[in-house]
C-alpha cells in the first residue's frame, strides 16, 4: 500500500528564515505526491502536488517541493518564512484502488511554527 | 476550485445520540469523501460517496455506525450513530478536483467539530 511519512512533529523557523517540512513516501509505480496546509479552524487547502515532469514543483503561498526519486522524498520548502505561514501541513500520495477508484492517503502532519 | 460548506460547523452531543452532517458543493461531482480527523491526528477515509450506488467505506468503518446519503451530484450527508466520546472528531467531506488535470486535487471542507460527552 501506499504510504507517506512526516518524521516531524513540529518545525520551527525564525521569520525570514527559509523553512524545509520533510516527506518521504513508499509507493508502488510513479508517484502522485502532494502538500496540503491546514491553517487553525480552517479546512485544508491544496498546495501543490506532483505527478511528473519537473523535480521542482512551485506552488500556493511561494511554496515549492523538490521530489527526489533516489531518496524518496519530496520535501517542502520556502526560502523566506512569513508568521501567517504557522499551520499544520500534510504530505499526501494517492492510492489507486483495484476499480481506479483513487483515494489520498494522508501523512500523520508536521506542526509548523514560524517565530517572529 | 469547488466551493464546499458543511453544516453544522459544531456540535456538542450526548452520548448515544446520532448527528447528520451535511456537505454542499457548488457544483456537480461523480465522487465525494468523508474523512475524520481526531484530535492531534491525520485525516482517516471513511468512505467514498459516488452518487447512484453505495459508499465504499474504508477498513474499519461501516455502514451502520456512519450510514451516507447522497441523493445528488451537489450533496451529501454522514450521519454519526450511537455517539461514544471516541467519535469526537473533525469530519470533512472532500471532493476531487475539476477535469483530469485537477483530478488528484482534492478541495475540502470545512469541517465540522464534533465533541461527545
Amino acid at each position: 500500500a501506499q504510504s507517506v511519512a512526516q518524521p516531524e512533529d513540529q518545525v520551527n523557523v525564525a521569520e525570514g528564515n527559509p523553512l524545509t517540512v520533510k516527506c518521504t513516501y513508499s509507493v508502488s509505480g510513479n508517484p502522485y505526491l502532494f502538500w496540503y496546509v491546514q491553517y487553525p479552524n480552517r479546512g485544508l487547502q491544496f498546495l501543490l502536488k506532483y505527478i511528473t515532469g519537473d523535480n521542482l514543483v512551485k506552488g500556493s503561498y511561494g511554496f515549492e517541493a523538490e521530489f527526489n526519486k533516489s531518496q524518496t522524498s519530496f520535501h517542502l520548502k520556502k526560502p523566506s518564512a512569513l508568521v501567517s505561514d504557522s499551520a499544520l501541513y500534510f504530505c499526501a500520495v494517492r492510492d489507486r484502488g483495484v476499480n481506479r477508484d483513487d483515494k489520498i492517503i494522508f501523512g500523520k502532519g508536521t506542526r509548523l511554527h514560524i517565530l517572529p | 476550485s469547488a466551493v464546499i460548506s458543511q453544516k453544522p460547523s459544531r456540535d456538542i452531543c450526548q452520548r448515544g445520540t446520532s448527528l447528520t452532517i451535511q456537505c454542499q458543493v457548488d457544483s456537480q461531482v461523480t465522487m465525494m469523501f468523508w474523512y475524520r480527523q481526531q484530535p492531534g491526528q491525520s485525516l482517516t477515509l471513511i468512505a467514498t460517496a459516488n452518487q447512484g450506488s453505495e459508499a465504499t467505506y474504508e477498513s474499519g468503518f461501516v455502514i451502520d455506525k456512519f450510514p451516507i446519503s447522497r441523493p445528488n451530484l451537489t450533496f451529501s450527508t454522514l450521519t454519526v450513530s450511537n455517539m461514544s466520546p471516541e467519535d469526537s472528531s473533525i469530519y470533512l467531506c472532500s471532493v476531487p478536483g475539476p477535469g483530469l488535470e485537477a483530478y488528484n486535487e482534492q478541495f475540502f471542507g470545512p469541517g465540522t467539530r464534533l465533541t461527545v460527552l
